[in-house]
């Protein structure tokens, strides 16, 4: 199964960018790549999702390496709400269907 | 604009007992899935199910039962609670295929064993 690595912690100051990278050196061709965070006390929240082709929404941008071996996460102006942990994931696949596989994500601080 | 909502949001077990956990969600997805996250961790799939009336094994399954019987609900259930699986539980649906698409998550229901 293709994994990823993602640093345990990083920290940003308010209203400046940020980019949150991952390496997923062993990934498939048709694995997609997709991004959730965890505020604290709630559940996993969807960011955003790509295959090849960087990919922008209202909440970030995912940038995708050519090789796609490693991608990153941009939020273009943090705010204390973005405190977070971050989750890189690969699509796993097993006998039965295809699931995502939670790591330990990135933790995220904003500073004011 | 409910989502996934889950039931109870919190619970105390005494070892031994049995409890069920509700998810309802009102999105009208095919796919539902249960997760369990432990202190520090990251999120463990306990089973799913892709449609109404089925339900398969994730990657931690043992201790639990599930059942679909309607599209908008996936119950968890705990036959003989154990302290191990004092944890937070999520559940969380999705329209299709979880490669493709997001999936939604509920709140949490935090579950203690004692």
């Amino acid at each position: 199964d293709a994994k990823t690595t993602q640093p345990n912690s990083m920290e940003s100051n308010e209203e400046e960018p940020v980019h949150l990278p991952c390496n997923h050196s062993t990934i498939s061709g048709t694995d997609y790549i997709h991004w959730y965070r965890q505020l604290p006390s709630q559940g996993p929240e969807y960011v955003i999702h790509g295959l090849t082709s960087n990919v922008n929404n209202r909440m970030a941008s995912l940038a995708i390496a050519e090789d796609r071996k490693s991608s990153t996460l941009i939020l273009h102006r943090a705010t204390l709400r973005d405190a977070a942990v971050y989750y890189c994931i690969l699509r796993v696949v097993n006998n039965a269907g295809n699931m995502l596989t939670f790591g330990g994500g990135t933790r995220l601080m904003v500073k004011p | 604009n409910a989502g996934v909502t889950q039931t109870p949001k919190f619970r105390v077990l005494k070892t031994g007992q049995s409890m069920t956990l509700l998810c309802a969600q009102d999105m009208n997805h095919e796919y539902m899935y249960w997760y369990r996250q432990d202190p520090g961790m990251g999120l463990r799939l306990i089973h799913y199910s892709v449609g109404e009336g089925t339900t398969a094994k994730g990657e931690v399954p043992d201790g639990y039962n599930v059942s679909r019987l309607k599209k908008q609900n996936f119950l968890l259930g705990l036959e003989s609670a154990a302290p191990s699986q004092t944890s937070v539980y999520f559940c969380a649906s999705s329209y299709t295929d979880a490669a493709a698409g997001p999936q939604h998550f509920g709140d949490g229901t935090r579950l203690s064993i004692l």
